[in-house]
């Protein structure tokens, strides 16, 4: 298994474009979910996924889309990028149910300038 | 909403010394995480914790589950230059995963 695959590893934008972070899994994990990591801030929850076709928002879901047509598959969209967006974005999964032990992709580092 | 307290911010230590971190919370909890972040990856999961009063241990790593079950606390004994990197605990009482801001660990040779 690969587990959490997440690409690109690193990225640069310009202020107004957008862009599709994708992530999969295969470890059919019904849960999955996005965060960013800023320095100082912990983990961020943007938005999330309990199954295929079924989506909710996180903490900072501002600026963020996502959708979940697969159960492996969970991109999340910049429609519209901002310097504020700068950060390192993570994608994590799970089972659903009583085990919450996520699992997190390596990471995309996303520059907006 | 809910919210981590994760202390300390940051810690300097020598090879072969105990390590002491905790988080606290206002809120109870049902499920404790602790993860490790190597510079440049992603967290990967360390230690979970399902019921209170619950000691686990992971080779040098022991956690425990707060009796009041707003507290946990990790423990990393006779540390090494490896143990480098960011811990964060994570909670979860019927809501997503809520992380605390990490504590940061530096391994002096």
């Amino acid at each position: 298994n690969a587990g959490v695959t997440q690409t690109p590893k690193f990225q640069v934008l310009k202020t107004g474009q957008s862009m599709t972070l994708q992530c999969a899994q295969d470890m059919n994990h019904e849960y999955m979910s996005w965060y960013r990591q800023d320095p100082g801030m912990g983990l961020r929850l943007i938005h999330y996924s309990v199954g295929a076709g079924i989506t909710d928002q996180g903490e900072v879901p501002n600026g963020y889309n996502v959708s979940r047509s697969t159960t492996e598959d969970f991109p999340l969209r910049l429609l519209s990028a901002a310097p504020s967006q700068t950060s390192v974005y993570f994608c994590a999964s799970r089972v659903a149910g009583a085990s919450y032990e996520q699992y997190f992709g390596p990471g995309t580092r996303l520059t907006v300038t | 909403g809910q919210q981590l307290n994760q202390s300390p911010q940051s810690m300097f230590i020598q090879e072969g010394e105990d390590v002491s971190m905790n988080c606290t919370s206002s809120s109870i909890f049902n499920t404790w995480l602790w993860y490790k972040q190597d510079p440049g990856e992603g967290p990967v999961l360390l230690i979970a914790l399902y019921k209170a009063g619950e000691l686990t241990s992971n080779g040098r790593l022991t956690a425990q589950f707060g009796i009041t079950r707003k507290d946990s606390f990790l423990n990393i004994s006779a540390s090494i230059p490896s143990d480098v990197g960011i811990y964060f605990c994570a909670g979860q009482l019927n809501t997503p995963l809520v992380f605390g801001k990490g504590t940061r660990l530096s391994v002096i040779a």
